[in-house]
């Protein structure tokens, strides 16, 4: 069984569309995070949630929603989609809501707008 | 501020050289963990290793090693009689002991060609 699950692996989608990802891990994890990877291989941190509540959030456009509908589930919901959103987005869990223990990584989708 | 710092952008060895790839830490935490990742071209995000701060032990797991130096902030990793399939991008990645998200360095693109 994959530990961290994201869907779809590929997203190829017209300026303007509305479109989101999932996100599913079986880890027990309480933690899950959406991160942004650029061309250049950037990690940006967006989103965390612990437990269904958000954590971190950071200066991400509101077109940008995420959302938890329990503790094994984390989607990323995107309106208006532009071409600067283009990207490699990553879920990943952690046991706990500190970071100390580490990250396990989804396999990413990579998001194209054209 | 925590920072973390991978000066090596690109290095680039023959098969079977050993290589070193460098990782320098900025925290004022006494407690803090340090980690690497690797991306291979595949895309996906692997775990390789966690120390925190109260451990200078040198680990080693097979071809990889990691050479932890609280006296000169730096985790440095070397892959032994390096392959073709060690070709990926290395991140260096920190956390202190109350952070609740990783710092992650701008990574290393490893080419090990044949």
């Amino acid at each position: 069984d994959t530990a961290v699950s994201q869907t779809p692996k590929y997203l190829v989608t017209q300026m303007g569309n509305d479109k989101s990802i999932k996100c599913e891990q079986n880890l027990g994890h309480d933690t899950m995070y959406w991160y942004k990877q650029d061309s250049k291989k950037f990690l940006k941190i967006m989103f965390s949630y612990n437990n269904k509540e958000l954590i971190i959030n950071e200066t991400v456009p509101n077109r940008f929603s995420p959302k938890s509908p329990d503790k094994a589930h984390l989607n990323l919901h995107i309106n208006s989609l532009e071409l600067g959103d283009s990207a490699v987005y990553f879920c990943a869990s952690s046991q706990t809501v500190m970071a100390y223990y580490g990250y396990t990584f989804g396999s990413g989708t990579r998001l194209t707008v054209v | 501020a925590q920072k973390v710092t991978q000066a090596q952008t690109e290095i680039s060895v023959v098969e079977k050289e050993d290589v070193t790839l460098d990782c320098v830490y900025e925290t004022r935490d006494t407690t803090y963990y340090l980690f690497w990742y690797k991306q291979p071209p595949s895309g996906e995000l692997v775990f390789l290793i966690r120390r925190n701060s109260f451990d200078e032990q040198n680990e080693i797991s097979g071809r990889y090693s990691w050479n932890f130096q609280k006296s000169t902030s730096s985790f440095n990793f070397t892959i032994t009689a390096s392959q073709v399939v060690d070709s990926a991008v290395y991140f260096c990645a920190s956390s202190g002991g109350n952070n609740r998200k990783l710092i992650w360095g701008l990574g290393t693109s490893l080419a090990v060609n044949p």
